[in-house]
């Protein structure tokens, strides 16, 4: 079965960059989103077929996929950006990597 | 206001089932597929089943294949999950959750909206 990895923890400065990662087989030949999800909420899509947002989504929040990688990017990190983040593709079904908890420090 | 509200969700012996249900509001119900997710407790995310606009094509993670069947009435707006033989590593929070069609590919690529989740717990 087809399966997606993200690295278990990112941690960024206030203001500065993240980049978490979810890495498939031939990921860039699938559409790749990202969805974030705090504490005791609901998953809220953030990115949707690779680098698009969803109205409501700041700017700040980017994406890209190529190859075996698509990239979730957080420019100028606030600590509202806290979360875990999760990618997820469409193989012959719904497939999700196992999230990255973003911590904001 | 597009809106999902899941019910149904409770504590129930192993073996035992369950019903859930999910209520659309504030979007055409029947435009879109839809999607049960689930979560257990410190878990990351795990897509249950799928379910075509009109109720002709299902799919399932193999892990509930047999024991999990999803339905939908869109006269009524809503989406359902029956779970039968349940077991403790079902125990999960489900999500019930939008799927957009891409009218230009004809394909389904990533869930929109999403409830607010209902708690299963599978144990003796």
């Amino acid at each position: 079965s087809y399966e997606l990895t993200q690295p278990p923890s990112v941690s960024v400065s206030p203001g500065q960059t993240a980049s978490i990662t979810c890495s498939g087989d031939k990921l860039g030949d699938k559409y790749a989103c990202w969805y974030q999800q705090k504490p005791g909420q609901s998953p809220v899509l953030v990115i949707y077929q690779d680098s698009k947002r969803p109205s409501g989504i700041p700017e700040r929040f980017s994406g890209s996929n190529s190859g075996n990688t698509a990239t979730l990017t957080i420019s100028g990190t606030q600590a509202m950006d806290e979360a875990d983040y999760y990618c997820q593709a469409w193989d012959r079904d719904v497939v999700f990597g196992g999230g990255t908890k973003l911590t904001v420090l | 206001e597009v809106q999902l509200v899941e019910s149904g969700g409770g504590l129930v012996q192993p073996g035992g089932s369950l019903r859930l249900s999910c209520a659309a509001s504030g979007f055409t119900f029947s435009s879109y597929w839809m999607s049960w997710v689930r979560q257990a407790p410190g878990k990351g995310l795990e897509w249950v089943a799928n379910i075509k606009q009109d109720g002709s094509e299902k799919y399932y993670v193999d892990s509930v294949k047999g024991r999990f069947t999803i339905s939908r009435d869109n006269a009524k707006n809503s989406l359902y999950l029956q779970m039968n033989s349940l077991r403790a590593e079902d125990t999960a929070v489900y999500y019930c959750a939008r799927v957009p069609i891409d009218y230009g590919s004809g394909k389904t690529y990533y869930m929109d909206v999403w409830g607010k989740g209902t708690t299963v717990t599978v144990s003796s």
